[in-house]
């Protein structure tokens, strides 16, 4: 198993504005995710982040708004840029494809209100 | 394009019966199915994962089954209890590691 935290764990911001949040892994793992869950939805993919190469966007999310590193094995960060209301969600960042389980980890989420 | 369903609908149940989520996919078959659970302000975590050649798998008091004829899986929690209460996700794989959610089914058991 692996154990995932994020900061930060919620903020408040203004329209306009960037918010980076950090995300860190007590081991060291190939593939991290992003997803967002918007109120009484499910989570949406945003990105895969490999150690060592650009990340991989999905249908509808782009480099611009939801910039991505991955300097190492056990961190990842994703900014949401120029923000507006509709970006009001909670982003998690997991792990997982390791092992043969494929089960995938989640860490506690980031919940982000833009004004 | 890939769709999953879950009972929109909240579930409520009395303590000790047994409650069945359903997740039901289109256009797609996957290799394998994962559920979990999440709790209000925490992030899923992973119960169980049966793949497209099990029937059934079973874990303490949840079980599992995946028809991949009927693109249907049930969740079930046998004996229920309060602590049980949370929003219950099912996913699929994609190529890469990638899941696809459901949008999720909230239980509510009462004592």
């Amino acid at each position: 198993s692996a154990v995932i935290s994020q900061k930060p764990s919620r903020d408040i911001c203004q329209r306009g504005t960037s918010l980076t949040i950090q995300c860190q892994v007590d081991s060291q793992v190939t593939m991290m995710f992003w997803y967002r869950q918007q109120p009484g939805q499910s989570l949406t993919l945003i990105a895969t982040a490999n150690q060592g190469s650009e990340a991989t966007y999905e249908s509808g999310f782009v480099i611009d708004k939801f910039p991505i590193s991955r300097p190492n094995l056990t961190f990842s960060t994703l900014t949401v840029s120029n923000m507006s209301p509709e970006d009001s969600s909670i982003y998690l960042c997991s792990v997982g494809g390791w092992s043969s389980t494929d089960t995938q980890y989640f860490g506690p989420g980031t919940r982000l209100t833009v004004l | 394009s890939q769709k999953i369903e879950q009972n929109s609908e909240a579930l409520n149940i009395q303590e000790g019966k047994t409650a069945t989520l359903t997740c039901n996919y289109t256009n797609y078959s996957p290799a394998y199915l994962q559920w979990y659970r999440q709790d209000p302000g925490r992030g899923p975590v992973f119960l169980l994962l049966i793949r497209e050649n099990e029937k059934e798998k079973r874990k303490e008091r949840l079980k599992v089954t995946f028809d991949t004829t009927l693109k249907q899986s049930l969740f079930h929690i046998t004996a229920s209890q309060p602590a049980d209460s949370a929003t219950y996700l099912c996913a699929l794989d994609t190529q890469g590691g990638k899941l696809i959610f459901g949008q999720g089914t909230e239980l509510s058991v009462k004592p």
